[in-house]
Parts: C-alpha cells; structure tokens; sequence
C-alpha cells in the first residue's frame, strides 16, 4: 500500500507570494492533518481535515489554509509568504479518529521564502 | 493540556551499546503516546505507540518503550545499537483537545559513533 504523498517536494518562493501544497492519503485514510516543522519551533500542528471538514485549528495566523476533498487528498495554502514561513510541511493521514489510530507522515515540502 | 518533555536534545552511543531516549509526559487522563523517528530530509516514521494496559511496548527495528504511569515515564530504548539508527527522535501525544492533534517534545538526536 503506498504511503502518504506530498508534493512537491521542494519550493523557493518569494516574500508575498502564495503557495499550495498538496498531500495524498493513504488509501482509506480519511483523517488528514498538516504539520511545520523548524529548527527554533520544533513540530506545531497547523490543522486537520476529515470528511472535507475542517475539524482542529493550530495557532496560526490567517494566511495558512487548507482543504480536503471527497477522495480525502488534502491541500494546504499559505498567502503572503514571509520569511519566517520557510520550514519543512509535513502532512499525516490516519485511518479515522481513535485516540490511539497512528499517524502516518509523508516525506514534507520543503518551502523556501526568500 | 497534554504536553510531553524529551531531556537531551543530543545522545551520543557506541555502536553496539544500549540505548535511552528519555520521555515524560503530562496529561490528566490515560496518555496516547508514540515514539517517531525521522531521517534527514525525510518525515516521521512511526516507531511505536502506547496501548493502554500494557508496560512494555514493542516496536519496529528492535526498539521498545516502557511506560511508567507512577513517574509519567515513557522511555525509548534498544538494547544495541547500529549506526542506521543515527536519526532525529519524538516523542509525541495526542492532544486533549482534539483527537487527531499529536504535541511532539523537541526531539532527540541520536549520534551512534563505530
């Protein structure tokens, strides 16, 4: 069965523009939650997605979005780059939403804002 | 809130010497708890997860976690060490707040030196 998805895996963009990231569960899964990732913030949770519904926001501000559809593949957004957007986004998919059903990551995106 | 701490942001082993990644947590009810490991430039890969009842947990690539509740423990360890195993670990929780949130402690570096 194949793993999680993400694509793509790197991007440079530059302070102001927007960027969409996109995250393929694993086939069945239908809980899908995104993650950034930096050295100063360690691992935050930004969101999660189940039956295309956005079900738990993490502290972020506005400019980071997301979405999923009805085949469970998810996508996130982030307006108004800013430098300090540059971090490794990891998407995880779970089967559903038993408190001990595992998350399973992909490899990340890799944005760069410059 | 559920928050887990990881002490030692850097372990460095012998190849072949036993290794202790140290866990605790805190949380007002039973914990869900699951050890990570990520490899550079790569996500997180599931190593184990804590079911409730158990004391010792078995994971993949030999590694294993023994949960305390009486000192809100759950360290990881591996008996012997192999230079695959140099990576970045989390030890993670899911949230009281929403099912499908996990909060990662810092993370660990493992160093495995020949």
């Amino acid at each position: 069965k194949a793993g999680v998805t993400q694509t793509p895996r790197y991007l440079i963009k530059t302070r102001g523009q927007q960027v969409t990231l996109s995250c393929s569960p694993i086939s069945g899964h239908r809980s899908v939650s995104w993650y950034q990732q930096t050295p100063g913030q360690g691992l935050q949770f930004l969101f999660e997605y189940f039956s295309e519904t956005q079900r738990n926001k993490g502290n972020f501000p506005g400019r980071f979005s997301g979405r999923q559809f009805s085949n469970s593949r998810s996508e996130m957004n982030v307006s108004t780059l800013e430098l300090g957007d540059s971090a490794l986004y990891l998407c995880a998919s779970s089967l559903d939403r038993v408190d001990n059903s595992p998350l399973h990551f992909g490899n990340g995106t890799r944005l760069t804002v410059t | 809130a559920q928050s887990v701490t990881q002490l030692g942001s850097h372990v460095s082993v012998s190849e072949g010497a036993l290794v202790l990644l140290r866990c605790n947590y805190s949380s007002s009810v039973p914990p869900y708890l699951f050890w990570y490991v990520q490899y550079p430039n790569q996500g997180l890969q599931l190593l184990l997860k804590y079911t409730t009842g158990a004391t010792l947990v078995k994971g993949i690539n030999g590694f294993e976690a023994e949960f305390k509740k009486s000192e809100t423990s759950f360290h990881l360890t591996k008996p012997s060490a192999h230079m695959s195993d140099a990576a970045e670990y989390f030890c993670a929780v899911k949230s009281d707040t929403g099912f499908q949130k996990l909060v990662f402690g810092t993370g660990t570096r493992l160093l495995v030196s020949p």
